[in-house]
């Protein structure tokens, strides 16, 4: 089975804090992805890697950055944390072909106070 | 711009009773179309996709959604519902052609809530 693992479910940090959230799958999936989940919002796309190295900005990038250094970790960053950015956020991969569904992690709670 | 929407917040069925949770998509194409289900406190599971062919399609715990391009529906649906599956419901689409990204764009989530 496909894992895709986020390593912390729970985070609580505080206004400015540099945040960083870190993801790993383990089925060679060449692509990666990180949404925010908000209720009444769904899922919204924040980065998406395609590659080792490479990254696109997706729907809200404002705040955030990711970094791809090997292909089965994908991370996201909050240079200065907000209230606003308090939050799920799910990690997901898939494979390229086009029909490839994308599979998430368990998702990371953050709170920032 | 492209967007999936699905109109009920929430969906409240008893159990034994069929249920259909309701998506439609304006997307240009002929997209690929997904359901994940998300229990509490846990990430998105996979239960269906259509991407050609028979417009009726089945995954798992019995679920099955129904393709209708003129309508550019995908609606959820089981025959008998269950309280375990009482949970978020999200559609989403992938758009034809995207590349090489596999970028999904996903509805609001419906909750499912079924009673006893």
């Amino acid at each position: 089975d496909v894992k895709v693992t986020q390593s912390s479910r729970y985070l609580v940090k505080r206004t400015g804090e540099k945040v960083f959230l870190e993801c790993v799958q383990d089925m060679d999936h060449e692509n990666m992805f990180w949404y925010r989940q908000d209720p009444g919002l769904g899922l919204r796309l924040i980065y998406f890697s395609y590659d080792v190295k490479m990254k696109e900005k997706g729907d809200i990038p404002e705040g955030y950055s990711v970094s791809r250094e090997k292909k089965e970790r994908f991370s996201l960053i909050l240079e200065s944390a907000s209230t606003n950015q308090t939050s799920m956020y799910l990690c997901a991969s898939s494979p390229t072909f086009q029909s490839g569904e994308l599979f998430f992690g368990e998702g990371s709670r953050l709170t920032v106070l | 711009a492209q967007s999936v929407a699905q109109p009920e917040d929430q969906v409240n069925v008893a159990e034994g009773n069929p249920l259909t949770v309701k998506c439609t998509y304006s997307v240009s194409g002929n997209p690929y179309l997904f359901w994940y289900v998300q229990y509490p406190n846990r990430g998105l599971q996979f239960l269906l996709k259509y991407i050609t062919g028979d417009n009726l399609v089945k995954g798992s715990y019995g679920f099955e959604a129904e393709f209708n391009k003129s309508q550019t529906s995908f609606h959820l649906k089981k025959p008998s519902a269950l309280v375990s599956d009482s949970a978020l419901y999200f559609c989403a689409v992938r758009p034809r052609p995207s590349g090489n990204t596999g970028k999904l764009i996903f509805g609001q989530g419906t909750t499912l809530q079924v009673k006893p």
